[in-house]
């Protein structure tokens, strides 16, 4: 049982480059996000879906696209990345009821570090 | 602002002793509270949840004690062992439902 896989594990751009984070889950969540992990932060929200075709935007999402073709893939990209960047960042799914009503599922981060 | 804050950014513990982890939240209208355990180099895991309309709510050797008079939330450990050494976050909804709100975190150190 895979749950929230994450691809890739680590990753180092230099500025200016692109790249894309994958996310992919197996439990048919429709619900899923994206999360940054700063020292001393905590987690803030990027950007979530509520299920194929919709996207929104979190507390931070300046920098950084999503797009939700299927359930199970939300892929987060960045167009040209800063070192404001360099993070650690974690997907994250839930089931969905018209609000979050129970835990998120997080996977084991991509920690990306900018030049 | 939504805002979810902890008391205190390290606990030292030892062996055995019981642990308590302190959160005060801002938003009043938050429905869902949530605490996660997120060891080194990994992903936050689930630890235990409760709904704005408990005050507690038991798991295994976790109790999370709610009193929305003074927004305040609190994650019990009880005999503290050293696997619980992490950082334990809480999180709660935001008013629309559609993110968890989470705290900068309190780092547990547990030695034997």
């Amino acid at each position: 049982n895979a749950g929230v896989t994450q691809t890739p594990k680590f990753q180092v751009l230099k500025t200016g480059q692109s790249m894309t984070l994958q996310c992919a889950q197996d439990m048919n969540h429709e619900y899923m996000s994206w999360y940054r992990q700063d020292p001393g932060m905590g987690l803030r929200l990027i950007h979530y879906s509520v299920g194929a075709g919709i996207t929104d935007q979190g507390e931070v999402p300046n920098g950084y696209n999503v797009s939700r073709s299927t359930t199970e893939d939300f892929p987060l990209r960045l167009l040209s990345a800063a070192p404001s960047q360099t993070s650690v960042y974690f997907c994250a799914s839930s089931p969905w009821q018209g609000a979050i009503t129970g835990e998120l599922f997080f996977g084991e981060g991509s920690r990306l570090t900018v030049l | 602002g939504e805002s979810v804050g902890l008391h205190l950014p390290t606990l030292s513990v030892q062996e055995g002793d019981n642990s308590i982890i302190n959160c005060a939240y801002s938003n009043s209208a938050s429905d869902y509270f949530i605490w996660y355990k997120q060891e080194s180099g990994k992903g936050p895991q689930f630890i235990i949840d409760i709904r704005s309309n408990m005050d507690k709510r038991q798991g295994q050797r976790v109790t999370v004690l709610l009193n929305k008079t003074v927004k305040h939330l609190s994650l019990q450990i009880a005999a503290t062992q050293p696997g619980d050494s992490a950082v334990y976050f809480c999180a709660e909804t935001n008013q629309a439902g559609t993110a968890l709100i989470f705290g900068k975190g309190t780092t547990l150190s547990v030695s034997s």
